[in-house]
């Protein structure tokens, strides 16, 4: 069954550094996101991409966070200077269409020291 | 701003029993909803959707009905089994029409445990 993976697993990063979180979506799916889970607390919003654009981003989704679509298959969220407060779990999901099921993949544990 | 909440964050239930999971919204432009389930250190993985023109949608020991004057949904999951022991989330959208957003909202989760 096709699935969402993301990579690393887990990464550990100093406050101020640059993160790259990767995900490979779902190969026929249209849109994709990425949401985060701060530990205790609810899945959040932060991005949707279509169309090799940003169609939405929440209040969350600043300055310092960044996506990218860099070839037919890889699906990109950059951090630019790590803060403590991005600790979270980091979730790549994908649609075949707008506003129905997300797929989610097995997420990306940001620890941020 | 909680526009979906789920007001239980825990239930436990015997084997074989039914479990039913509620989840209340707010925001009336929701026109599609979903269950997830979520183990810990995974993401969550799709259950069972229904759009808001339909009160009921069933798969296998799992249906989910809409109350949308209201604005409730519940889970329920019949017969319980171990295995079902997870975190539920309940989420919320209102682009299923094409003229509302992408995201998905999410309730904070009801964390089900299945006794045996």
């Amino acid at each position: 069954e096709p699935e969402v993976t993301q990579t690393p697993s887990h990464q550990v990063t100093q406050m101020g550094q640059e993160v790259i979180l990767r995900c490979v979506p779902i190969s026929n799916h249209l849109y994709f996101y990425w949401y985060r889970q701060i530990l205790g607390q609810k899945v959040e919003f932060l991005v949707s991409f279509y169309n090799n654009e940003i169609s939405e981003k929440s209040e969350i989704f600043d300055d310092q966070f960044s996506v990218e679509r860099p070839d037919g298959s890889n699906f990109t969220l950059k951090i630019r200077s790590t803060k403590l407060e991005d600790s979270a779990m980091y979730f790549c999901a994908s649609s075949p269409r707008a506003g129905t099921e997300a797929f989610f993949g097995q997420g990306t544990r940001l620890t941020v020291v | 701003d909680q526009q979906v909440k789920q007001n239980s964050p825990s239930l436990s239930v015997q084997e074989g029993r039914i479990s039913i999971l509620n989840c209340d919204y707010t925001n009336s432009m929701f026109d599609y909803f979903l269950w997830y389930k979520k183990y810990p250190a995974e993401g969550p993985t799709f259950l069972i959707s229904i759009s808001s023109i339909k009160d009921k949608n069933e798969d296998g020991r799992f249906t989910v009905f809409l109350n949308k004057s209201a604005k409730h949904l519940s889970l329920h999951i019949v017969p319980s089994q171990p295995g079902d022991s997870a975190v539920y989330f309940c989420a919320a959208s209102d682009g299923y029409s094409g003229a509302g957003s992408y995201q998905l909202t999410f309730g904070k989760g009801t964390k089900l445990s299945v006794i045996p």
